[in-house]
């Protein structure tokens, strides 16, 4: 089956410690996103992709890192000047097809 | 600035008490109007996109419309299973598209038997 899958779908990070999340598709969708999600907010854009060995900043950036070095993946990096990284983070893919979105099943971060 | 807004926050409804959504929108070309629905600790799943004013879709018991500064999610006879947070996003249209969606903050519908 075709999709998206990201990993851990749960993960605990120290203070100071760089995190990564992966995200994982085989849709053969060029652009790819990652959003994080906090309650009571909307969904909020950090990085995106339209193109492998391309990517660019979001609304809130800051703290985060990625890399596009193939088409099937797009790993995001939760620094550790990321302050407030407590959060639910969603990856995306964008259809040129059918015009939407496709969403992974999400990874929550937790600071211990 | 392009901005979406969703009431009411959340909604309790009773079993075949239908309802309905409202997302409101500010947007510079609108190339797409998306409803999703997410359920707790998952992904959202898309359910319907609109792209002109006057469009309306439907799926089982859900209808989706859409008008130049607003769209509706009517539910008719929800049923417990219909219990889920609806994600409201837009995305703006014109040269140099991203693909990037606004999203509004979500109603979280519960459906008592």
């Amino acid at each position: 089956d075709g999709g998206i899958t990201q990993s851990p779908k749960y993960l605990f990070r120290k203070e100071g410690q760089n995190v990564t999340l992966s995200c994982e598709q085989n849709l053969n969708h060029d652009a790819m996103y990652w959003y994080r999600q906090d309650p009571g907010q909307g969904l909020r854009l950090i990085y995106y992709s339209q193109i492998v060995n391309d990517f660019q900043k979001g609304d809130i950036a800051e703290g985060y890192s990625v890399s596009r070095e193939k088409k099937e993946s797009f790993p995001l990096t939760v620094t550790s000047a990321q302050k407030n990284p407590t959060a639910f983070y969603l990856c995306a893919t964008f259809s040129t097809g059918w015009g939407g979105y496709t969403f992974g099943s999400g990874t929550r971060l937790t600071v211990v | 600035e392009d901005q979406v807004t969703q009431s009411p926050e959340a909604l309790r409804l009773q079993e075949g008490e239908s309802s309905s959504l409202n997302c409101s929108y500010t947007v510079s070309g609108l190339r797409g109007l998306f409803w999703y629905r997410q359920d707790p600790g998952k992904g959202p799943e898309f359910l319907f996109t609109l792209y002109s004013a006057g469009e309306e879709k439907e799926k089982e018991r859900l209808k989706a419309t859409l008008t130049k500064k607003e769209s509706f999610l009517h539910i008719t006879a929800p049923k417990p299973e219909d219990s889920a947070t609806y994600l409201c996003a837009v995305q703006r249209g014109g040269s140099g598209n991203t693909g990037k969606l606004i999203f509004g903050q979500g109603t979280t519908l519960q459906v008592k038997p």
